[in-house]
């Protein structure tokens, strides 16, 4: 079974400090893929990212960045200068990389940026 | 390249009737996914399906709640008799062919379903 834990259900920040959301997943396949989804206040999901369980290299799009821990199950990501247009819910999300792809979401982590 | 679709974004429902929830894959894509939202909680796996075809349904409710993905037209969530319990978003979303593990998921907009 799968399973994805976020243990921050909400965090608040000021505006231009750097805020780091934690995700822990447990799997026993091999291969599989995380994804980090964040839902505005509007509601609808917006896709992040996808990391393959292969690549632990880190990455950095803009202001945001993910650290990929195999060895401690984790994929914590890091919004660096945050702004007020963050403010939202964000999963961290898994699915295998073998047979269909029946996603496991965590329950996710508030963010609220404080102007 | 029209994204995933759902209609309609908001519905109300009183207790016991029916709810329809529909989902236009993207072009090109024949596998879906249904979950579910409950109020301040992730999404959870409902069913997948394939054209003609439910894969895996292992995260439906037992009772009242059906799902199909025709040849022609949309899939449709059906809540029969809903319950104020069935208050929820209810999100599609849609891979390509292969359905591998590891494609993106593209998820519509939702439906937000309102049992009054």
């Amino acid at each position: 079974a799968q399973k994805v834990t976020q243990a921050q259900t909400e965090i608040s920040v000021v505006e231009k400090e750097d805020v780091t959301l934690d995700c822990v997943y447990e799997t026993r396949d091999t291969t599989y893929y995380l994804f980090w989804y964040k839902q505005p206040p509007s509601g609808e999901l917006v896709f992040l990212i996808r990391r393959n369980s292969f690549d632990e290299q880190n990455e950095i799009s803009g202001r945001y960045s993910w650290n990929f821990q195999k060895s401690t199950s984790s994929f914590n990501f890091t919004i660096t200068a945050s702004q007020v247009v963050d403010s939202a819910v964000y999963f961290c999300a898994l699915t295998s990389a073998s047979g269909y792809q029946k996603v496991t979401f965590g329950t996710g982590t508030k963010l609220q940026v404080i102007p | 390249n029209a994204g995933v679709m759902q209609n309609p974004r908001h519905l109300v429902r009183r207790r016991g009737q029916e709810a329809r929830l529909r989902c236009s894959p993207m072009k090109g894509h024949s596998h879906v996914y249904w979950y579910r939202q409950l109020p301040e909680e992730g999404l959870k796996f409902m069913v997948y399906l394939q054209k003609e075809n439910i894969i895996d349904e292992s995260g439906m409710p037992k009772e009242r709640f059906s799902a199909e993905f025709p040849k022609e037209g949309p899939s449709i969530l059906r809540i029969q008799q809903v319950v104020r319990g069935d208050s929820a978003a209810y999100f599609c979303a849609s891979s390509p062919s292969r359905g591998q593990g590891g494609d993106e998921q593209y998820f519509g907009p939702g439906t937000r379903l309102t049992v009054t």
